[in-house]
């Protein structure tokens, strides 16, 4: 069974400051998604991740994957109020589970003035 | 514009009714999943088609029926068999091909409460 895991589920920090939140997951996986939710609203792709070293970057946010080390990384740069919601990660296998996905239990992100 | 329109946005269930939430897409897609969220916490699955006439169990599938008559439809109904139906519904959909890289696209999504 796939096991998705986030964290820190909780971070709350400075406008300026830089910041990493990891998803660690259980089984082999052939891609990993980031989605961003903000309060009460549906859930946004940000990122999709296929391969071993695959970077991505949109504006402050930067991300990673590390297939041999089951490990994806959400890189926050210089944070600002606008990017407080809160971060998920997915993940999926064609071979075990199909088109569905995993989701991590999320990272509520606070960034303060 | 393509989307997926989930409807009602608010609904409430009496004790013992069942009731069913909408879902409509017209991005062409095969797959359609619906998931359940609980205030701070992540996404669970309930059901998924991957094809017309075809659906599979989620991870809590329980209290839960579903149907996919249709490639843009895939209606949920929560029966009075769920003691705890009050969460966030999210119906989501995708492209159905091997290894395709597109994420899902999520609805605006459904708040169930009980009366």
């Amino acid at each position: 069974e796939l096991k998705v895991e986030q964290n820190p589920l909780f971070l709350s920090m400075q406008e300026g400051k830089n910041y990493t939140i990891y998803c660690n997951y259980s089984t082999t996986s052939d891609r990993l998604y980031w989605y961003r939710q903000d309060p009460g609203k549906s859930l946004e792709s940000l990122f999709v991740l296929l391969s071993n070293g695959a970077v991505k970057q949109e504006g402050r946010l930067m991300a990673s994957l590390d297939t041999k080390a089951r490990l994806s990384t959400l890189h926050i740069t210089a944070a600002v109020h606008d990017l407080s919601a809160t971060y998920f990660c997915a993940v999926g296998s064609e071979k075990t589970s199909g088109s569905r996905l995993t989701f991590g239990e999320g990272t509520q992100l606070t960034v303060n003035p | 514009d393509g989307g997926i329109t989930q409807s009602p946005k608010y609904l409430f269930r009496k004790e013992g009714q069942n009731v069913t939430l909408s879902c409509e897409q017209n991005l062409n897609h095969d797959a359609m999943y619906w998931y359940r969220q609980d205030p701070g916490q992540g996404l669970r699955l309930i059901y998924y088609s991957q094809i017309v006439n075809d659906f599979q169990k989620g991870d809590i599938a329980e209290g839960y029926s579903v149907s996919r008559e249709k490639k843009e439809s895939f209606p949920l109904t929560v029966t009075s068999a769920q003691k705890n139906p009050t969460a966030f519904y999210l119906c989501a959909s995708s492209i159905r091909t091997a290894f395709s890289n597109q994420p899902q696209h999520f609805g605006d999504g459904t708040r169930l409460s009980i009366l």
